[in-house]
């Protein structure tokens, strides 16, 4: 029953270090997204994917890349982490119809000092 | 002007009590909407779907008006266990499927 599997849980970067936060998911969904959260303004969609090769942006993509190789993995590279990035991080997986479930990972949180 | 707005409460409320929560939505493009509910440092968790109809899921019952581009969520009966903060979520049709989030609702039920 792993679902959404997101790794890290926890990271400290220092200002103008790369990482790429993990997601895989083993339910063949072929929507994938990535979210920030930041304290009393909900999640924002960073960038998202509908299907293996295909990416685009969401909300707040600046200094963010994604890629998606695979049906299972969608990973979130920060290219240059700066403080303004630190928040909790979700990645979500669902289905094609507009009425399907998200499903989340548990969330990264990052600190960027 | 958010796209989703909730009030971010918190709602302090006695075991048993039932308690309502709103959402106002900008985007009449709006094609499903949803109530998650987030436990303190978790992730969301779908909590139910809402129908134009109106739907009842045990103690809990959401309601979509979407002449006034509102949508709500009764709880009967709170429990402690109730206690969490929940998201109003939107899934607006712009050609770029992506759910939209309220900044969410939390809720503390009092023994």
């Amino acid at each position: 029953n792993a679902g959404v599997t997101q790794t890290p849980k926890f990271q400290v970067l220092k200002t103008g270090q790369s990482m790429t936060l993990q997601c895989a998911q083993d339910m063949n969904h072929e929507y994938m997204s990535w979210y920030r959260q930041d304290p009393g303004m909900g999640l924002r969609l960073i960038h998202y994917s509908v299907g293996a090769g295909i990416t685009d942006q969401g909300e707040v993509p600046n200094g963010y890349n994604v890629s998606r190789s695979t049906t299972e993995d969608f990973p979130l590279r920060l290219l240059s982490a700066a403080p303004s990035q630190t928040s909790v991080y979700f990645c979500a997986s669902s289905g094609t119809a507009m009425n399907t479930e998200a499903f989340f990972g548990q969330g990264t949180r990052l600190t960027v000092v | 002007r958010k796209e989703v707005e909730q009030d971010p409460g918190p709602f302090n409320v006695p075991e048993g009590a039932t308690v309502a929560f709103n959402c106002t939505y900008s985007n009449s493009a709006s094609q499903s909407f949803f109530w998650y509910r987030q436990d303190c440092r978790k992730e969301p968790k779908l909590l139910m779907s809402v129908y134009s109809s109106g739907n009842e899921d045990g103690r809990f019952t959401a309601q979509l008006n979407r002449a006034s581009q509102y949508i709500s969520l009764l709880i009967r009966d709170s429990k402690l266990s109730d206690s969490a903060t929940y998201l109003c979520v939107v899934n607006f049709y712009t050609g770029r499927r992506a759910l939209t989030f309220g900044s969410g609702t939390r809720l503390q039920v009092q023994p």
